[in-house]
């Protein structure tokens, strides 16, 4: 299966501050990468859907100015938190489909916990 | 809206026995079902993946079926471990594959 990892794995920053997250396809040409958010014990939600090269597509409710998405390349996505507030303290997880072709299978990376004071 | 439940939302049970965590699903036009798990403070490992044509998958000590017309799988874990503690989450793929919904996972607790 596909291999993704994330950067940070844990950041903890002040309150207003902006704090990016990568998410790299480190064995798999992704044309596409998914954003999910976890608060403790519950679901991952699915924030956004990552497109290589275009704009990305959010669900119904994640504010896409405050959850900036840049896929510039086949094998990086940026999740960048502008203006973090305490609220936005969560899990993110991004994933892949590096299934073979057609099982839309899911790899997912290690997440990155966010800490915001 | 596609809507996953998963039960129980915990269990707890000795090494050695078989087990059965459910996963219910709303809306049965899915592309694939999927199993992960999910340790604590980690992201996700992927289990099995049954296709929307399939009516199960066996890896090593696991086996999950699938009942679209019920929307319902089943991972079924043959002779747990202490280190099969984790918590089992499982998600729908829509047809489109651009979505996939989770339930809230089953954390289950092996004790040697």
């Amino acid at each position: 299966g596909a291999v993704v990892s994330q950067h940070p794995s844990r950041v903890i920053c002040k309150s207003g501050t902006s704090v990016k997250i990568e998410c790299r396809s480190l064995d798999f040409q992704a044309t596409t990468m998914f954003w999910y958010r976890q608060f403790p014990k519950q679901s991952l939600m699915l924030m956004a859907t990552s497109n290589e090269g275009s704009k990305a597509t959010y669900e119904q409710g994640v504010e896409k100015d405050k959850f900036l998405i840049n896929h510039a390349s086949l094998t990086l996505s940026t999740l960048t938190v502008t203006s973090a507030h305490p609220e936005d303290s969560s899990f993110y997880i991004c994933s892949v489909a590096g299934g073979s072709l057609g099982t839309g299978e899911l790899f997912f990376g290690e997440g990155s916990r966010l800490t915001v004071l | 809206k596609q809507e996953v439940t998963q039960i129980p939302a915990a269990l707890s049970v000795p090494e050695g026995e078989n087990l059965v965590l459910n996963c219910s699903f709303t809306d049965s036009a899915i592309y694939n079902l999927q199993w992960f798990r999910q340790d604590p403070g980690k992201g996700l490992t992927s289990l099995l993946l049954i296709q929307s044509s399939q009516r199960e998958q066996t890896s090593g000590r696991l086996n999950a079926s699938l009942d679209k017309s019920s929307g319902r799988s089943t991972l079924y874990i043959a002779a747990s471990q202490p280190g099969d503690s984790a918590t089992y989450l499982c998600a729908a793929l829509n047809q489109a594959g651009t979505a996939l919904i989770f339930g809230k996972g089953t954390t289950l607790s092996v004790s040697s």
